[in-house]
């Protein structure tokens, strides 16, 4: 079946940089776009960028240019996000998603992947 | 802060129905999407497409979109149903996506 299965923990410390990957299984690889969303300890979901398997090509979210950078793998069926220049704020919950969409106005995610947990600590 | 808005918590007797609803300019133009997430567990979308739910999701679960406005309705809640719901959209822009901000729904 369809299938997200994302690295493990990290534990950074303040100034470095982390990269996760997310393992794609089940479908065709560039037909979907995957999504990147973190949530932190207690609060909601914040959608961070999307990546394009077919093309390379990404969208991020404001808050994160500059330091966040999305790759694929074509041989590996693979995405990897690297979020640099890590600070305690980043000590979140890092999940995978994938994109569907209807014409020009609709867009869901699923499935998800099960999420990395990314602390940030000195 | 998010583009497009909901309630932070709403509570719901059980076997009641219980409105979600997500307010945003970007509504207007772009149906929003709707997820459920329990303590400890992923998102799982509930509600996609306008008013379509995925298999295994119980058809209590509806959506419905009218101006700037998208409401997920639970219709007949279950003590299952507790959770965190969130709406998510693209924003007005039309370049990013954005969720909303969560709502805890509790059953009683």
């Amino acid at each position: 079946q369809e299938q997200l299965v994302q690295s493990g923990a990290e534990v950074k410390k303040p100034g470095a940089s982390v990269k996760v990957s997310c393992k794609t299984s089940g479908y065709t690889f560039n037909s979907h776009y995957i999504h990147w969303v973190r949530q932190a300890p207690g609060q909601g979901l914040e959608w961070m960028g999307v990546i394009n398997p077919s093309g390379d090509t990404t969208r991020y979210h404001q808050k994160f240019q500059g330091r966040l950078t999305m790759t694929r793998d074509t041989s590996t069926s693979t995405i990897y996000m690297e979020l640099s220049s890590l600070r305690s704020e980043d000590t979140a919950l890092y999940y995978c998603a994938r994109d569907w969409s209807s014409g020009d106005s609709s867009w869901w995610l699923d499935p998800w992947g099960q999420g990395t947990l990314v602390t940030v600590s000195s | 802060s998010s583009e497009v808005t909901q309630d932070p918590a709403v509570s719901v007797a059980l076997g009641q129905t219980v409105r979600i609803t997500c307010q945003g300019d970007s509504l207007r133009k772009y149906y929003a999407s709707w997820y459920q997430q329990k303590p400890g567990q992923a998102p799982v979308v509930v509600i996609y497409d306008k008013n379509n739910r995925p298999s295994g999701i119980p058809d209590r679960f509806s959506g419905s979109s009218s101006g700037n406005t998208a409401s997920l309705t639970i219709t007949g809640a279950q003590a299952e149903d507790e959770a965190d719901y969130y709406c998510f959209s693209r924003d007005s822009t039309g370049n990013h996506w954005v969720f909303g901000g969560g709502t805890n729904v509790t059953v009683l």
